[in-house]
């Protein structure tokens, strides 16, 4: 069964201070992996999409990782700000492009 | 470029009523998404319809869910008759076609409440 999990559950850091958060899947045959930004009360945003080949991917203060091998991703954000404060969802897509949702990270920035 | 508009944002009905929940789409895109989320988890597809057909409809509960797009753009999904346990929020999401690498772009949802 695909299944994609996502931890820490949520996270508390100081505005400035970097954090990671990781993705560990098993879907397969796999076709690529997005990270998606999601504001409280707002639909899902797309932040980076890797497919296999890739291994990292920016944009902005966010940075994502994947090892295919070992079918792990992480999503780094850098000097986080108040306006990172969201859920960070996992997406991995097969390809039958039948996806596969993590639960997400929810990812609280304070003063 | 207008994003995905979904309607009503909020509804809160009592069990065994009925509800629809309004989509539009990105002008030009073919695929249309139906999820539903239940709070602290992930999305949950639904439906997913190409154009005016359904291309996948394994996760629906056909017993008290419908969904259709009559016109191939815009769609409703409902509800008859909700359940507590169909309290969640109800996204829409569209994409240019169901390509691989196709983002889907989502709209902002609709919060449903069943007392």
């Amino acid at each position: 069964k695909n299944q994609v999990e996502q931890s820490p559950q949520s996270l508390i850091i100081l505005e400035g201070k970097n954090c990671t958060l990781q993705c560990n899947y098993t879907v397969s045959p796999f076709s690529n992996l997005r990270w998606y930004k999601q504001d409280t009360g707002r639909g899902p945003v797309s932040l980076t999409i890797m497919t296999f080949s890739e291994n990292t991917k920016s944009n902005g203060r966010y940075t994502a990782t994947l090892d295919a091998d070992t079918k792990q991703s992480s999503l780094h954000i850098t000097a986080s700000q108040l306006s990172d404060s969201a859920s960070y969802i996992c997406v991995v897509t097969d390809t039958a492009s039948k996806l596969t949702f993590g639960t997400g990270t929810r990812l609280q920035v304070t003063l | 470029e207008a994003g995905v508009a979904q309607s009503p944002r909020y509804k809160i009905i009592e069990k065994r009523q009925s509800v629809a929940f309004w989509c539009n789409p990105i002008s030009g895109h073919a695929t249309l998404y139906w999820y539903q989320q239940i709070l602290g988890q992930g999305p949950k597809l639904l439906i997913q319809f190409q154009n005016n057909g359904v291309v996948d409809d394994s996760q629906l509960p056909k017993d008290r869910f419908s969904a259709e797009r009559l016109k191939g753009v815009d769609s409703t999904l409902k509800i008859q008759p909700a359940k507590l346990e169909d309290s969640a929020v109800y996204l829409c999401a569209s994409s240019f076609r169901d390509r691989l690498n196709n983002e889907q772009f989502f709209g902002p949802g609709t919060r449903l409440t069943v007392l």
